[in-house]
């Protein structure tokens, strides 16, 4: 079974639409994030959820909104799609914060390529 | 000065050799350390962690780190064309919520 999955694994699209990506854990982690991989494939965190609570939300801007409707799912809504949307975004699970264990190991799930044109 | 740097490019080593990465760190208070591997396509996995001074190896893997100099590497020994992929260090600071991390260092092993 896939610790993380994501859906879809390919997501081509024009600008100005809308789009989500799903995330489904079954590990039993309490914590969910998602990341951005740009083209330099600089790895950079955007949201992160813990037992379906926003904890971080980095300067992201706000036609990005995710949603945790329970602990093991956490999905990624963009609207209004522009051009440098364009990258790989990865959903990831720990079991716990970052900062409460010395190993707090972060499984990433298979991505999602998302081409805006 | 960026959290987590990895400065060198992409780095070719020869089948059996040792690759050796480097990464340094802005945060002093940074307690837990990460190496992730990323074959091209795929996503990032765990292949090291430390927190302690010094050496720790795990199979072919040693992770160095030196908190003084803030600085925490990788060599990878019999480097194996299976090697080849981006090396990415991570940090995190107990009570902080994120892990940073670096760009990344792409290793090529020649056979």
């Amino acid at each position: 079974d896939t610790a993380v999955s994501q859906t879809p694994k390919y997501l081509v699209t024009q600008m100005g639409n809308d789009k989500s990506i799903k995330c489904e854990q079954n590990l039993g982690h309490d914590t969910m994030y998602w990341y951005k991989q740009d083209s330099k494939k600089f790895l950079k965190i955007m949201f992160s959820y813990n037992n379906k609570e926003l904890i971080i939300n980095e300067t992201v801007p706000n036609r990005f909104s995710p949603k945790s409707p329970d602990k093991a799912h956490l999905n990624l809504h963009i609207n209004s799609l522009e051009l440098g949307d364009s990258a790989v975004y990865f959903c990831a699970s720990s079991q716990q914060l970052p900062g409460l264990a010395t190993r707090n190991e972060q499984f990433f799930g298979p991505g999602t390529r998302l081409t805006v044109l | 000065q960026k959290e987590v740097e990895q400065n060198s490019g992409p780095l070719s080593v020869p089948e059996g050799a040792i690759a050796s990465l480097n990464c340094t760190y802005s945060d002093r208070g940074s307690q837990s350390f990460f190496w992730y591997r990323q074959y091209s396509g795929k996503s990032p996995e765990l292949i090291m962690f430390i927190y302690s001074n010094g050496d720790k190896e795990d199979g072919r893997f040693t992770a160095q780190l030196n908190k003084a100099s803030q600085y925490v590497s990788l060599l990878i020994r019999d480097s194996q064309p299976s090697d080849s992929a981006t090396y990415l260090c991570a940090v995190i600071r107990y009570g902080n919520n994120r892990l940073a991390f670096g760009k990344g260092n792409q290793v090529v092993v020649i056979p």
